[in-house]
């Protein structure tokens, strides 16, 4: 079954606390992006990656950075999360160009 | 990016049918129109794209207007379950941009 998975789906932690969000497909997908959620303020993307090694900044990647050493594998590294992070995140993966996103279910952060 | 105007929010009867408009009056020659909607507590799903002519899934039919500067989401028949934002995307060989969405509330 065509999936892309995060971990974990609920995680609270502390303002400082280094933290990493897993996102893993299965379709062997070339793109592959990242998204917060936040009421009143709609999807934003963070970072996106068109390939293995190749990523670029979304709307918003500021206090976020992101790795892609597989195809597969585009982990969400938070290096010293705040509170203003405390958001729904989610993670897509399509084919390159103008084919269809999968999401992931969603990882809800809270940064006490 | 090309942008989309939609609706806030629509209300459907259950069982009727619903027509979601979408403006795109900006957009280019090879930006294709997505649909996407997101239940809630889900992520976004995919709905239904196309570029030109008009397109039929099993989930829904996607009129696009003739000059392609608008375009409208057609649920043949709203259930309970297809209560949820849908948002309309250009795509052309760029990320794809959520805006606001509809909020579509189907009433039993």
């Amino acid at each position: 079954e065509a999936q892309v998975t995060q971990n974990p789906r609920y995680l609270i932690t502390v303002t400082g606390k280094k933290l990493t969000v897993t996102c893993s497909q299965n379709m062997n997908h070339e793109y592959m992006s990242w998204y917060r959620q936040d009421p009143g303020l709609g999807l934003r993307q963070i970072y996106y990656s068109m390939n293995v090694e190749v990523t670029d900044k979304g709307d918003v990647p500021e206090g976020y950075k992101v790795s892609r050493k597989e195809k597969r594998n585009f982990p969400l590294i938070l290096e010293s999360p705040s509170p203003n992070q405390t958001s729904l995140y989610f993670c897509a993966s399509s084919r390159v160009g103008q084919d269809i996103q999968y999401f992931g279910a969603g990882t809800r952060l809270s940064v006490l | 990016d090309a942008k989309t105007t939609q609706p806030n929010s629509m209300e459907s009867n259950e069982e009727e049918p619903v027509h979601l408009p979408c403006n795109h009056s900006t957009i280019s020659g090879t930006d294709y129109i997505h649909w996407y909607r997101q239940l809630p507590s889900q992520g976004p799903e995919y709905v239904i794209h196309g570029l030109t002519s008009n397109v039929n899934n099993r989930m829904a039919s996607l009129a696009i207007a003739e000059d392609r500067k608008s375009s409208t989401l057609i649920l043949h028949r709203a259930t309970l379950r297809d209560a949820a934002v849908y948002y309309c995307i250009l795509r052309g060989n760029t990320p794809l941009v959520f805006g606001k969405g509809t909020r579509l509330s189907v009433i039993a």
